[in-house]
């Protein structure tokens, strides 16, 4: 398996635009977790799904982030409008449930917003 | 509700010196516990884990025991190498399938 597949690898945007962060699970896993990580706050979760249902939202920052898992091999991260403070590093991971307590990290989407 | 600490890093060591990054965790029940490592530029990968007590969980010449008498999971290794540099995460799984509790992580720095 390719693993965690994340894209893109880096985005360079300007303030007020649109961004979109794409994931692609780990195939036959079940949960799926978007992940922030700064040097200030660390790694925070922002939502993760179960069987591409939102399970529990409450790291989203702010209503500007919205994230969606149309299927089960795909999840984006929308960020609109993009703020200098959303700097950071994005991280999407995956696992499956049946006695899999190991997660999957992709590897990250350096997002800069200028 | 559950949560881990570990200690503050930076940590610079020379090759070959002896490694140990603390890690206690607050939970209910019987948790798994966790080291995760951070490559520069990559995504965590796990190294090494424990699913009960007095559990030794190994990876890499690293090694971490599950203590639940002193809610311990500290990380050691013997002799660090310079490519052992990277960022250490402890974490921890809690009841059903709730998504792990990670620590804030301990950058290392290991110089020649």
């Amino acid at each position: 398996d390719a693993g965690v597949i994340q894209s893109p690898r880096h985005e360079v945007t300007e303030m007020g635009q649109e961004v979109t962060l794409r994931c692609k699970p780990i195939s036959g896993h079940d949960y799926l977790f978007w992940y922030r990580q700064t040097m200030m706050r660390g790694l925070e979760l922002l939502i993760y799904f179960n069987n591409n249902v939102p399970i529990d939202d409450s790291g989203m920052p702010e209503d500007r982030f919205s994230a969606k898992m149309p299927n089960a091999s795909f999840s984006t991260l929308k960020i609109q409008p993009s703020e200098p403070r959303d700097s950071a590093v994005y991280f999407c991971a995956s696992r499956s449930s049946p006695g899999g307590d190991q997660l999957f990290f992709g590897s990250g989407t350096q997002l800069s917003v200028l | 509700g559950d949560s881990v600490t570990q200690m503050e890093g930076p940590v610079t060591l020379s090759e070959e010196a002896f490694l140990t990054i603390n890690c206690t965790y607050t939970a209910t029940g019987y948790p798994s516990l966790f080291w995760y490592v951070q490559y520069p530029g990559e995504g965590l990968q796990l190294l090494l884990k424990a699913t009960k007590a007095d559990d030794k969980g190994s990876n890499k010449g690293f090694e971490a025991t599950y203590r639940k008498e002193t809610t311990s999971f500290h990380l050691e290794k013997g002799s660090v190498q310079v490519s052992d540099s990277a960022v250490y995460f402890c974490a921890l799984s809690g009841l059903g399938n709730t998504p792990l509790v990670f620590g804030k992580g301990t950058r290392l720095s290991v110089i020649a």
